[in-house]
């Protein structure tokens, strides 16, 4: 159980155009879905915070209008890099938290890794 | 607000040796720590948690920790390694009521035969 998924898990693309990661908890309801990034060798950084149907919460330094998070329903976000530029390529990781029980927990995807030319 | 420090950046050991990897943390308030392990070109997967109760916990893949709360340690260790045990750990704390996690800069593991 507590399986997330993310797709595409690699996609590379040009520089100046928008690229959608979705996340998605697979066998169960989330009721807050998280959004990392991870240089290479480094630990992972939370950019931002999503809660089905609200705004999300971005970190500190984290261009919400580059960055789109859309929190639709209780098992899927989704991240747009909008005009992605090469220093966007990244590992970037979504996790979820259920919405009943283990909510201290949080489940990770296996990540999607952007390369942008 | 919280942060976490791993003490050791690599960490090689043989086959079948004993393992310790070091988490400290900083905190003003209770805390839940976790320990996450990452394969290569991988997501994170949970390995153990600590939510309250007893200080030793154990988790997947032969895998235990303790929190010390007096030395603000969580430090994860298995007695014999194996090969697949190669991976990147990541020591993260939450607390004070906050969603977020955060991390450590993690640990590289390599097992050598």
């Amino acid at each position: 159980g507590a399986v997330v998924s993310q797709h595409p898990s690699w996609v590379i693309c040009k520089s100046g155009t928008s690229v959608k990661i979705e996340c998605r908890s697979l066998d169960f309801q989330a009721t807050t879905m998280f959004w990392y990034r991870q240089f290479p060798k480094q630990s992972l950084m939370l950019m931002a915070t999503s809660n089905e149907g609200s705004k999300a919460t971005y970190e500190q330094g984290v261009e919400k209008d580059k960055f789109l998070i859309n929190h639709a329903s209780l098992t899927l976000s989704t991240l747009t890099v909008t005009s992605a530029h090469p220093e966007d390529s990244s590992f970037y990781i979504c996790s979820a938290s259920p919405l009943a029980g283990g909510a201290d927990t949080q489940y990770f995807g296996p990540g999607t890794r952007l390369t942008v030319l | 607000a919280q942060s976490v420090t791993q003490l050791d950046s690599q960490v090689p050991v043989f086959e079948e040796a004993p393992v310790e990897l070091r988490c400290n943390y900083s905190s003003s308030v209770s805390v839940y720590l976790f320990w996450y392990v990452q394969y290569p070109n991988q997501g994170l997967q949970l390995l153990l948690k600590y939510l309250s109760g007893s200080t030793l916990v154990k988790g997947i893949n032969g895998f235990e920790a303790e929190f010390n709360k007096s030395q603000t340690s969580f430090h994860l260790r298995k007695p014999s390694v194996h090969i697949s045990d190669t991976a990147e750990y990541f020591c993260a704390v939450k607390g004070g009521g906050s969603e977020k996690l955060v991390f450590g800069k993690g640990t590289k593991l390599t097992v050598n035969p």
